[in-house]
């Protein structure tokens, strides 16, 4: 997962705005992910942004793609203590497979 | 939740010995697809299938091979266990839908320790 970055961790309190960031590598992507793991257990995909959108809004999650850039977003307003986990960004490479980042830990201090 | 096990969901082995972990699927997806995970490196894909008997090597093959006889199943094999092959190994499945729209459903994951 080298080639689709993230930063490792993020504290945030609870009630604050989180923002998680994903720089991924192959301009081609048709769909971006991002997945939500808990602790002891695997992936949830959590939201996904075709490529030819900006932005996608579900509740509280917003997505923001910048394709020039390919910098991939994830907000996560009002922020809870049920939102800890490690977020993963990924990519579909067309191989009919996913390359992961290598995750950011969310941490909600209450 | 989509219908995926995985076992064992725990093993402790020595170097060297075979070791092989299932993964069992009821929802009918053709696709299925072997994950390690470790710290600081995410995901990443050891092997992949695409129908039965079907499988294409993923970025971390080497010291693994897989084989599916059946839609359901898909196995891992570490034909002798190293140290650095402790993990845990996540399943995946997908069904490709709706054009290159992949979304993968997770098992719980294996985890692994060779001493």
């Amino acid at each position: 997962g080298e080639d689709v970055e993230q930063s490792l961790f993020l504290s945030v309190r609870e009630g604050d705005s989180s923002v998680i960031n994903c720089t991924y590598t192959d301009s081609s992507s048709t769909y971006l992910y991002w997945y939500k793991q808990e602790p002891g257990a695997g992936l949830q995909l959590l939201t996904y942004i075709f490529s030819n959108m900006d932005m996608k809004q579900d509740q509280r999650l917003t997505v923001l793609l910048n394709k020039k850039d390919k910098h991939l977003s994830l907000r996560i307003a009002d922020t809870q203590t049920g939102d800890s986990a490690i977020y993963f960004c990924a990519e579909d490479t067309g191989r009919r497979a996913l390359t992961f980042g290598s995750g950011t830990r969310l941490q909600v201090q209450p | 939740d989509a219908g995926i096990t995985q076992s064992p969901r725990h093993k402790v082995t020595e170097t060297g010995t075979p070791v092989t972990l299932r993964c069992h699927q009821t929802e009918n997806h053709r696709y299925m697809y072997w994950y390690r995970q470790d710290p600081g490196h995410g995901l990443r894909l050891i092997h992949y299938s695409y129908g039965v008997k079907d499988t294409d090597k993923g970025e971390v093959s080497d010291g693994y091979s897989v084989s599916r006889s059946k839609t359901e199943d898909f196995l891992l094999t570490l034909e002798s266990a190293t140290s650095s092959q402790t993990s845990v190994y996540f399943c995946a499945i997908s069904g490709l839908q709706g054009g290159s729209y992949n979304e993968q459903f997770f098992g719980p994951g294996t985890r692994l320790t060779v001493l």
